[in-house]
């Protein structure tokens, strides 16, 4: 039992390069979500799926797509990167919507 | 004002010291209420959830006062293992039906030896 997981766990991209960072959880978690982590700033709700099937934006969606492919996996991708964008990326799947937040290990993402 | 406040610390204290970190947060409707545990350059990971009750876990206690609209966290006999950020967060049910999460920023300890 992996838990979450993510990938990769280190990337540097130039300016206006895409990519996506990967999610997948092995507990049947119906929920999941993104975060970024900016010092100071503690954790920002990026996007969230509270099903397959949905997903909604949170508090900082700007310059992020999100994909659902199935209960297991969360996909964010960034079309554009911009220097703004260097954070930490973290997922994390709930069971059930005020349960505990397993969080994967996270994405450190420099954009230069 | 912020939806969730917390001191950022330095709490700088020596082995086997209590401290004690305080969160405050902004709407009284908010419904349930956590401390998460972040070492560096990890992941955050849940401490304790807390109760109108209040809880306690071997040498961690947990209190919440929906009157003043703070919760609080208590550290007895500090181990320098104790050492990390220390998350607040705070839930509520909002009108879309969808619980939002709200972490703090964070208090950070350092248990000196």
């Amino acid at each position: 039992n992996a838990g979450v997981t993510q990938t990769p766990k280190f990337q540097v991209l130039k300016t206006g390069q895409s990519m996506t960072l990967q999610c997948a959880q092995d507990m049947n978690h119906n929920s999941m979500y993104w975060y970024r982590q900016d010092p100071g700033m503690g954790l920002r709700l990026i996007y969230y799926s509270a099903s397959e099937g949905t997903t909604d934006k949170g508090e900082v969606p700007n310059g992020y797509n999100v994909s659902r492919l199935n209960k297991r996996e969360f996909s964010l991708r960034l079309e554009s990167a911009a220097p703004s964008q260097t954070s930490v990326y973290f997922c994390a799947s709930v069971r059930g919507n005020t349960d505990t937040q397993y969080f994967g290990p996270g994405t450190r993402l420099t954009v230069l | 004002r912020k939806e969730v406040e917390q001191d950022p610390g330095p709490f700088n204290v020596p082995e086997g010291a209590t401290v004690a970190f305080n969160c405050t947060y902004s709407n009284s409707a908010s419904q349930s209420f956590f401390w998460y545990r972040q070492d560096c350059r990890k992941e955050p990971k849940l401490l304790m959830s807390v109760y109108s009750s209040g809880n306690e876990d071997g040498r961690f206690t947990a209190q919440l006062n929906r009157a003043s609209q703070y919760i609080s966290l208590l550290i007895r006999d500090s181990k320098l293992s104790d050492s990390a950020t220390y998350l607040c967060v705070v839930t509520l049910l909002n009108s879309g039906g969808y619980q939002k999460v709200t972490f703090g920023t964070g208090t950070k300890l350092q248990v000196i030896p």
